[in-house]
């Protein structure tokens, strides 16, 4: 069975901080990746998302990144992280089939100070 | 105008209670369709998918309205564990033939003793 790993559960960075979350898929090969965020009281934006190695399409311009190294590893980066970048980050995979259903990992919640 | 938009809530209802939420789309090129369930601090996951004749799924009816544009999500008997928030969640054909999944913001449920 496929299953999604995202780790740290938690973090409280400074503003100015750089910043690497990493997201990892099992049991499935060449799946969609996608990190979201999610604002207190909001719902999921789509930051990121890539359909194979190395492929990338940004949804929003900021000053966060994305890369996949590697067929089910996705890692989000930043150089200086800003206030606003505070949230709740997700990872999630799809089999890429285009009527794809979403499986999410547990998440980041990441404090900005 | 948001491409999925959904009443935020909150629903408060009493167990036993039916409850529905609506959800409007923008996109009519749109092809599947979603309802995950968020709880407090957690992934969502997936409800159920929504097909066009409409589907069951034991206490939970999705129903979808291809020339309004709108899904719906119905819950019979209401149950304490019932209480999150339920997303609507639709795919969106991007600029180059891809689809993307757009997530509503949520409404959200409480249901009381």
């Amino acid at each position: 069975s496929q299953t999604i790993h995202q780790w740290p559960a938690t973090l409280v960075q400074p503003v100015g901080s750089p910043l690497s979350l990493e997201c990892t898929v099992e049991g499935t090969s060449n799946p969609n990746l996608y990190w979201y965020r999610q604002a207190a009281g909001r719902g999921l934006q789509l930051l990121f998302y890539s359909v194979g190695i190395g492929q990338i399409s940004s949804e929003v311009p900021q000053n966060l990144s994305a890369s996949r190294p590697q067929d089910r590893q996705f890692i989000l980066s930043s150089k200086k992280l800003l206030l606003s970048d505070s949230g709740f980050y997700l990872c999630a995979w799809s089999s890429g089939t285009g009527s794809e259903k979403l499986f999410f990992g547990s998440g980041t919640q990441l404090s900005v100070l | 105008r948001k491409e999925v938009e959904q009443d935020p809530g909150p629903f408060n209802v009493p167990e036993g209670a039916t409850v529905a939420f609506n959800c409007t789309y923008s996109n009519s090129a749109s092809q599947s369709f979603f309802w995950y369930r968020q709880d407090c601090r957690k992934e969502p996951k997936l409800l159920m998918s929504v097909y066009s004749s409409g589907n069951e799924d034991g206490r939970f009816t999705a129903q979808l309205n291809r020339a309004s544009q709108y899904i719906s999500l119905l819950i019979r008997d209401s149950k304490l564990s019932d209480s999150a928030t339920y997303l609507c969640v639709v795919n969106s054909p991007g600029m180059d033939s891809s689809y993307k999944l757009i997530f509503g913001s949520g409404t959200r449920l409480l249901v009381r003793p």
